[in-house]
């Protein structure tokens, strides 16, 4: 099946740095999303990406859809210590319901 | 005003036993999805279901099935339950024409012994 290889794995930065995290995949998506999810709670989705080269954001938060529609970057400005999560990328194909999960980008801040 | 809600929040049970998860959504989604994510958070679909189909992941074992009582519920029921299905289980819908946007509940912590 489809796989998508998220990184890194982990960050450890400092309270205000800014965070680059991205997800390649060997086929291609219709669509691209970046979730995130708290301890103890489901996903939430940050950003939604339709179009190949489309970039999108949402407050501290930017996203893009690769040309090859085959990866997707996410970054965080000036992070805080409300970002502290568990970030995923996910990729949707043409007529598939399901979404495609990357194995998800842990983002720890330090005080 | 809760969008997406699953029940029960945890549950803990013998291995062999059959149990059932609820959810349950007031979005008026036409979809609903049940994702497996285990120890290591990696999150996969399990199926998602809409009123005129059941898409099935291959992978998912026949002693899973995805019961709807109506358009707001899936549940999700397992029998034989086995050491390796314990994970948590998360429910999802999302609206018809953006089937990608999709709302996750909370969860549901199963743990077999």
């Amino acid at each position: 099946g489809q796989q998508l290889n998220q990184s890194p794995q982990s960050m450890f930065i400092q309270e205000g740095e800014d965070v680059s995290m991205n997800c390649t995949s060997s086929s291609i998506f219709n669509t691209w999303l970046w979730y995130k999810q708290d301890p103890g709670e489901g996903p939430v989705l940050l950003i939604a990406l339709y179009k190949a080269g489309e970039l999108t954001s949402n407050g501290r938060l930017t996203a893009q859809f690769g040309i090859t529609r085959k990866d997707s970057f996410l970054n965080i400005s000036a992070s805080i210590p409300s970002d502290v999560g568990i970030y995923f990328c996910a990729g949707r194909s043409g007529g598939a319901d399901g979404l495609t999960f990357g194995k998800g980008t842990h983002l720890i801040i330090q005080p | 005003d809760t969008a997406v809600s699953q029940t029960p929040k945890y549950l803990v049970t013998q291995m062999g036993n059959d149990k059932s998860i609820k959810c349950e959504q007031n979005l008026g989604h036409d979809t609903m999805y049940w994702y497996k994510q285990d120890s290591k958070k990696f999150l996969k679909i399990m199926f998602s279901y809409n009123n005129k189909e059941l898409i099935i992941n291959e992978t998912v074992p026949n002693r899973f099935s995805p019961k709807s009582p109506d358009k707001a519920h899936l549940n999700l029921h397992i029998n034989s339950l086995e050491l390796g299905d314990s994970a948590v289980y998360f429910c999802a819908s999302s609206p018809a024409g953006a089937r990608e946007t999709q709302y996750f509940g909370p969860g549901t912590r199963l743990l077999v012994l």
